[in-house]
């Protein structure tokens, strides 16, 4: 079956270090996203690429990083800088029928 | 210009009434306006969407009514049941290039449905 990957489901992270959250899709698309999630206020851009090699900014991007060497492939690194890093984190593709979202990948700080 | 503005943030619904859940935005280069539902845990997952050249699209329970001059649209859950507990977004788009979307989120509504 078709679908985005999202791994770890859990993931913990202690101050000052950076984590890697992994998103893997085999549905062939082109755009590729980062959302975040906290309670209350919706899904928030961090990063979106639109081919491989290429990616911008979202509405939250201070704080974050991503790559995209491949098509299926579309890491998100939460790095020190993010201070308020615990969230649910989205990955999601897309085609002009809509998005596609992972099952999310929770992030807390300890 | 880009916000989308939903309604009510939280609904709690007898087993098989109706639940209605709405959405306002401002931006007329929105094309397409997708319902999204999401379970606990999980991410959200397309559940309905129109386009603004049609007032209303029905699949199954589920029905979108829209209002373009007003710049509102709205999701009817008919015969709701407890199944359909969960949260529930809408969103806007513009259609860029190549399959990526600009897509604008509602901040959601947690719908409760008791038996």
């Amino acid at each position: 079956d078709g679908g985005i990957t999202q791994s770890p489901k859990y993931l913990f992270r202690k101050e000052g270090q950076n984590v890697t959250l992994s998103c893997e899709q085999n549905l062939n698309h082109d755009a590729m996203y980062w959302y975040r999630q906290d309670p209350g206020q919706g899904l928030r851009l961090i990063y979106y690429s639109q081919i491989v090699n290429d990616f911008q900014k979202g509405d939250i991007a201070e704080g974050y990083s991503v790559s995209r060497e491949k098509k299926e492939s579309f890491p998100l690194t939460v790095t020190s800088a993010q201070k308020n890093p615990t969230a649910f984190y989205l990955c999601a593709s897309s085609t002009d029928y809509g998005y596609t979202f992972g099952s999310g990948t929770r992030l807390t700080v300890v | 210009q880009q916000q989308v503005k939903q309604s009510p943030q939280s609904l709690i619904v007898q087993k098989g009434g109706i639940s209605i859940i709405n959405c306002a935005y401002e931006n007329t280069a929105f094309d397409y306006f997708p319902w999204y539902q999401q379970f606990p845990g999980k991410g959200p997952a397309l559940l309905i969407a129109i386009r603004p050249d049609v007032s209303e699209k029905k699949e199954g329970r589920f029905t979108i009514s829209f209002n373009k001059s007003a710049k509102q649209f709205s999701l009817h859950i008919m015969d709701s049941q407890p199944g359909d507990s969960a949260t529930y977004f809408c969103a806007a788009s513009m259609k860029r290039s190549g399959g990526y979307q600009k897509v604008t989120f509602g901040t959601g509504t947690k719908l409760q449905v008791i038996p």
